[in-house]
């Protein structure tokens, strides 16, 4: 079975720039989870969507994040304008469930973003 | 709100000493306790949760309900076991994380 993946594996920006990172999640999975993972820090949770429905997006920062999810497959997240404090990596995570109390967490590898 | 409390940011111990990696929670319902677990160069995995009581790579994890916590445990720690642990929470559709303890295992 195919993993999480994601790309680009790194991006060097500087800030005010944009970026979008891209995700492909296990197939059949109905769950697709973003987080931003700064240095030293826990995951935290950007984004959650259900199929192509978005679940959870209180803690992303709207007026420069920006995510969606096509047809209830693969996912995108930009970032315009690019600050410093985005640096961090960027992990996408997929579940198989699509109700009630999650299972598993799969994650990508994730996308290390610096912003100069 | 759902909270998950790592208190450690580092644990050292000797190779062949007993591990306890702590894990506080709050939440207002049952919840679901899983620790996942990052190795340097690699993705961030599952490595046990406690709905299904089993011993993975010699850890286990006892989800304490009056304590409100689901410490990581092993009796006799291995230099392969060095790594970052999360202790995360799975709620009603959604998931939080703990900041993360790093276990170095010293030979």
């Amino acid at each position: 079975e195919a993993g999480v993946a994601q790309s680009p594996r790194y991006k060097i920006i500087e800030k005010r720039q944009s970026v979008a990172f891209w995700c492909n999640p296990i197939s059949g999975h109905a769950t697709l989870y973003w987080y931003q993972q700064i240095l030293g820090q826990g995951p935290k949770l950007l984004i959650q969507f259900q199929n192509n429905g978005v679940v959870d997006d209180s803690q992303l920062p709207k007026d420069r994040f920006s995510a969606e999810r096509l047809k209830g497959v693969d996912s995108t997240l930009k970032i315009q304008p690019a600050k410093l404090e985005d640096s961090a990596v960027y992990l996408c995570a997929s579940s198989p469930e699509d109700r009630g109390f999650t299972g598993e967490l799969f994650f990508g590898e994730g996308s290390r973003l610096t912003v100069l | 709100a759902q909270r998950v409390t790592q208190p450690e940011k580092l644990l050292s111990v000797f190779k062949g000493a007993p591990v306890e990696l702590k894990c506080n929670y709050s939440y207002s319902g049952s919840p679901e306790l899983f620790w996942y677990v990052q190795y340097s160069r690699q993705r961030l995995q599952l490595l046990l949760r406690h709905i299904s009581r089993e011993s993975i790579k010699g850890f286990t994890a006892d989800l304490n309900k009056g304590e409100t916590s689901f410490h990581l445990k092993k009796p006799f720690a291995q230099e392969e076991d060095s790594a970052m642990y999360y202790c995360a929470l799975h709620g009603y559709q959604k998931v939080t994380f703990g900041t993360g303890t790093k276990l170095q295992v010293i030979p």
